[in-house]
């Protein structure tokens, strides 16, 4: 079956900090692959995406590539701020039919202190 | 206006009860799910719906019934509740055949 691991949390970085949140994942077929992002006592927003091998998702400084040879999907922010403090998930997509089936990494806590 | 709602935000119950979650999409969206995120923050899948149709039906206890009246609403029943059950439940939606899926904002459920 599908699975997804992540780099386990929490993490503390400093403001402007470099972040890397690593993930890899076991999939049949051609996933495609998520980052979201769980701002305290919110529900999940995407924060980026990719759908095919060597794409580059980006969105707010945040940027993802879809490395097949190594199944990673890896988060990176070059500078970090003080409101990027939230958990941050990695999930690939499966088609199951009509249904597009999420299977999310554990989670990764970040904070980051001014 | 929201994309997606749900209904209770908090919800506080003893065991045993009976209790239901209400979701709400206002995108067009034709498919719904439901998912449950423990404590340690982990997300589980526990059913999605197309066109108010039961497309995936996780290991979840018989008495987590979903109810999809029509394509924007999915809610949430459950019976005999226990207290395994106390979790931050999560609604989205997605347009059939497209990736991303929306979330709502959670329904912490507290059994006592």
């Amino acid at each position: 079956g599908n699975s997804v691991t992540q780099m386990e949390g929490p993490v503390t970085l400093s403001e402007e900090a470099f972040l890397t949140i690593n993930c890899t994942y076991t999939a049949t077929g051609y996933p495609s692959l998520f980052w979201y992002v769980q701002y305290p006592g919110e529900g999940l927003q995407l924060l980026l995406k990719a759908t095919k091998a060597d794409d580059k998702g980006s969105n707010k400084g945040f940027e993802a590539t879809y490395r097949k040879e190594t199944t990673s999907f890896h988060l990176e922010k070059g500078s970090v701020q003080v409101s990027d403090s939230a958990v941050y998930f990695c999930a690939l997509s499966d088609a199951s039919g009509s249904a597009r089936q999420l299977t999310f990494g554990s989670g990764t806590q970040l904070t980051v202190l001014p | 206006d929201t994309a997606v709602s749900q209904t209770p935000k908090y919800l506080v119950t003893q065991m045993g009860n009976d209790k239901s979650i209400k979701c709400e999409q206002n995108l067009g969206h034709d498919t719904m799910y439901w998912y449950k995120q423990d404590s340690k923050k982990f997300l589980k899948i526990m059913f999605s719906y197309n066109n108010k149709e039961l497309i995936i039906n996780e290991t979840v206890p018989n008495r987590f019934s979903p109810k999809s009246p029509d394509k924007a609403h999915l809610n949430l029943h459950i019976n005999s509740l226990e207290l395994g059950d106390s979790a931050v439940y999560f609604c989205a939606s997605s347009r059939g055949g497209v990736d991303e899926q929306f979330f709502g904002p959670g329904t912490r459920l507290t059994v006592l």
